[in-house]
């Protein structure tokens, strides 16, 4: 089942922050989260495996909630680099297929 | 070195040929997959190989059909181009489970285009 992100679009002004979710009707496994600039490949931010679970890359960080059924991306102080679409990739079980079901992505201008 | 490279980068074609798009990988991953991103950026996966071996098929048409010669190549081979084939198609790689920090290392697409 695919994961729901909100919102779908987000524009800021260099230096605010943006919250984008990520919510699942079951339980998962895991969430991954990744940043596309336009004409360019995925690129992978991180990954949350835990209920609880919080992380933190630079000034973007992410939650996993208890019940392991949404996660939260948290832009702060944004920077023009922070432009793109992000999105939240989940898994259902540790399977070996490592098969990621995507959200629709959530578009993010930074303006100066 | 580029660590996951797709050839051709750009495909423009007539409906009802047939075509290729090549993936290499030279980061010694033992899983590579093929993904599929539409006009909206929805991306899906439509196939995963692990040592070679098929194990993730997604409801993908007969016309498509990947071949893993070794483990640090996928290709796509797609018959009969019908206009819904125009996308972008990404190529992407990861180490076993025991060893998957999480992250797919993506190539950068190949956009192909069906008139």
């Amino acid at each position: 089942q695919q994961p729901v992100q909100s919102p779908q679009a987000v524009i800021l002004r260099e230096g605010e922050d943006a919250v984008i979710n990520c919510s699942s009707s079951k339980a998962l496994y895991s969430v991954h989260w990744y940043r596309q600039k336009h004409g360019e490949a995925p690129v992978f931010l991180m990954i949350l495996l835990k209920g609880g679970e919080q992380k933190g890359h630079e000034k973007i960080s992410a939650s996993f909630n208890e019940k392991k059924q949404q996660s939260s991306l948290y832009l702060t102080a944004s920077q023009l680099s922070y432009s793109g679409t992000y999105f939240c990739g989940t898994e259902k079980d540790a399977g070996n297929n490592r098969k990621l079901i995507w959200g629709l992505g959530t578009s993010l201008a930074v303006n100066p | 070195d580029t660590a996951v490279s797709q050839t051709p980068k750009y495909l423009v074609t007539q409906m009802g040929n047939d075509k290729s798009i090549k993936c290499e990988q030279n980061l010694g991953h033992d899983t590579m997959y093929w993904y599929k991103q539409d006009s909206k950026k929805f991306l899906k996966i439509m196939f995963s190989y692990n040592n070679k071996e098929l194990i993730i098929n997604e409801t993908v048409p007969n016309r498509f059909s990947p071949k893993s010669p070794d483990k640090a190549h996928l290709n796509l081979h797609i018959n009969s181009l019908e206009l819904g084939d125009s996308a972008v198609y990404f190529c992407a790689s990861s180490p076993d489970r025991g060893r998957w920090t999480g992250e797919l290392f993506f190539g950068e697409g190949s956009r192909l285009t069906v008139l």
